[in-house]
């Protein structure tokens, strides 16, 4: 069974860039055409699309993040990537990973991991 | 783009139906017939409930339901049950350049 695993810093300073991956168990990234994506909550908020990448490589991202994000895949290593430069404390979140079998569904959830941007 | 519009709170007897509304426009929920829906309980990630617009996944209960009429989606559960109360996110596609919104979420209390 397809498992995903959120990794990376829990503390980030303000300015600085966040990164974090998720690695993919129980299957392979690139051998099904699904998209892998990033999702983020606030505390005591909603949810908010950061993210996608197909398995064929085309990017998406949320317009009001896009100067600031980079999703990237690592086949070698089963694990997806996410870069969130000039941070603030707005970007303070539970980030989660997962797997789209298209755009809007998100049929597979990481855990999630909580990221909290404070110097 | 602004999210998609979604009641702050619902609530329900158990045994009772109830409907959560997701309102958008013919750019995201009104185009397209990709609109899912996730149950959130407290401290955990979200579940798919529904997908395109009325599927359900497998292992899902059939007490949950979608529909969808104009920029309008719909999420129904019938025969309401004490841990049905959770967060419920709508998710809709919403073409290129924005891609995907998601609703603002609607708490479920169930009496």
């Amino acid at each position: 069974q397809l498992q995903l695993q959120e990794s990376g810093p829990g503390l980030v300073k303000p300015s600085e860039t966040l990164s974090l991956t998720c690695t993919v168990s129980g299957g392979s990234i690139s051998s099904s055409t699904y998209y892998w994506g990033w999702i983020r909550q606030p505390p005591g908020e909603g949810l908010d699309w950061i993210a996608s990448i197909y398995y064929s490589g085309n990017t998406y991202y949320n317009p009001s993040l896009k100067s600031r994000v980079t999703i990237s895949v690592d086949t070698s290593k089963n694990h997806f990537s996410l870069k969130l430069s000039s941070v603030t404390a707005a970007d303070t979140a539970v980030y989660y990973c997962a797997r789209l079998p298209t755009m809007a569904t998100i049929y597979i959830w990481g855990q999630g991991t909580l990221v909290t941007v404070s110097s | 783009q602004s999210a998609l519009t979604q009641p702050a709170s619902v609530s329900g007897s158990p045994g009772q139906s109830i409907t959560i509304s997701c309102t958008g426009t013919s750019s995201d929920v009104g185009g397209y017939n990709y609109v899912s829906w996730y149950q959130q309980h407290p401290g955990k990630a979200p579940k798919l409930m529904i997908y395109d617009v009325s599927k359900r996944p497998s292992g899902v209960s059939n007490r949950f339901s979608g529909s969808k009429s104009g920029n309008t989606a719909s999420l129904t559960i019938s025969g309401l049950q004490a841990e049905d109360e959770a967060d419920y996110y709508c998710c809709s596609y919403a073409g290129s350049d924005t891609w995907v919104l998601f609703g603002g979420g609607t708490k479920l209390t169930v009496l």
